[in-house]
């Protein structure tokens, strides 16, 4: 079994600050980790993913997020905030073997203010 | 390059009507296809998915189908659609073999039921 927890359904960050949205995961298994940011109206797209290897993944715009086994977490971070950073993220787990199936956190949604 | 095409954008249907969602892959064979739905402040839920023609899993028992006609079409279906049926849709699609690939999206269907 895997499930994902993010903590915070709501942030808020000034325009220029640090960005940083929680994920913790639970699984049976090593899992795949990914972070997905969702504008209003519009599907989900991939801002990066934890497979193996470097435990420090760096994706589009900006972000990154670090794989810590020991913590079971999967934090999404940005330096600065920009005001198009404004979004739904979502976090979620897969694992390998099988049907694989990606199990979706609640979304933490973004607000930057200028 | 895989794509993948999902409409209309968006429907507003009467309670009681029927209901046909399209999704279209291209670009890739024998993907992994999926159905999500996105209610208010609810995130995101699993529908259906299917890993193979006229391969369909159910994840909520509801007042939905879903069928897979040819490899890279997936299409949502109902026979009389309720109000709580009103949500944003997404289609989405991963490699069979390949899950550390993660998903990728379509754009959504935007239903409200009224």
């Amino acid at each position: 079994a895997q499930s994902v927890t993010q903590l915070g359904s709501h942030v808020s960050v000034s325009e220029g600050a640090l960005v940083l949205l929680r994920c913790n995961y639970s699984s049976s298994v090593p899992p795949y980790l990914f972070w997905y940011v969702q504008y209003p109206n519009q599907g989900l797209q991939l801002l990066l993913k934890y497979t193996t290897g470097a435990t420090l993944v760096k994706g589009i715009n900006g972000f990154e997020a670090e794989f810590k086994k020991s913590e079971t977490s999967f934090h999404l971070t940005k330096p600065s905030a920009h005001m198009s950073d404004a979004a739904e993220y979502f976090c979620a787990v897969g694992r390998s073997g099988g049907y694989q199936k990606v199990t979706f956190g609640t979304g933490t949604k973004l607000q930057v203010i200028p | 390059s895989q794509t993948i095409h999902q409409w209309p954008a968006t429907l507003v249907q009467p309670v009681g009507s029927p209901l046909s969602l399209e999704c279209t892959v291209e670009g890739t064979s024998n993907p992994n296809l999926y159905w999500y739905r996105q209610a208010a402040g609810r995130g995101l839920q699993l529908l259906f998915y299917s890993v193979g023609i006229g391969q369909i899993s159910s994840e909520v028992p509801q007042n939905l189908s879903a069928s897979r006609p040819q490899d890279r079409q997936f299409i949502l279906s109902s026979k009389k659609l309720l109000l709580s049926d009103s949500g944003f849709y997404l289609c989405a699609w991963s490699p069979r073999d390949t899950p550390n690939y993660g998903y990728t999206f379509g754009s959504g269907t935007r239903l409200t039921v009224v």
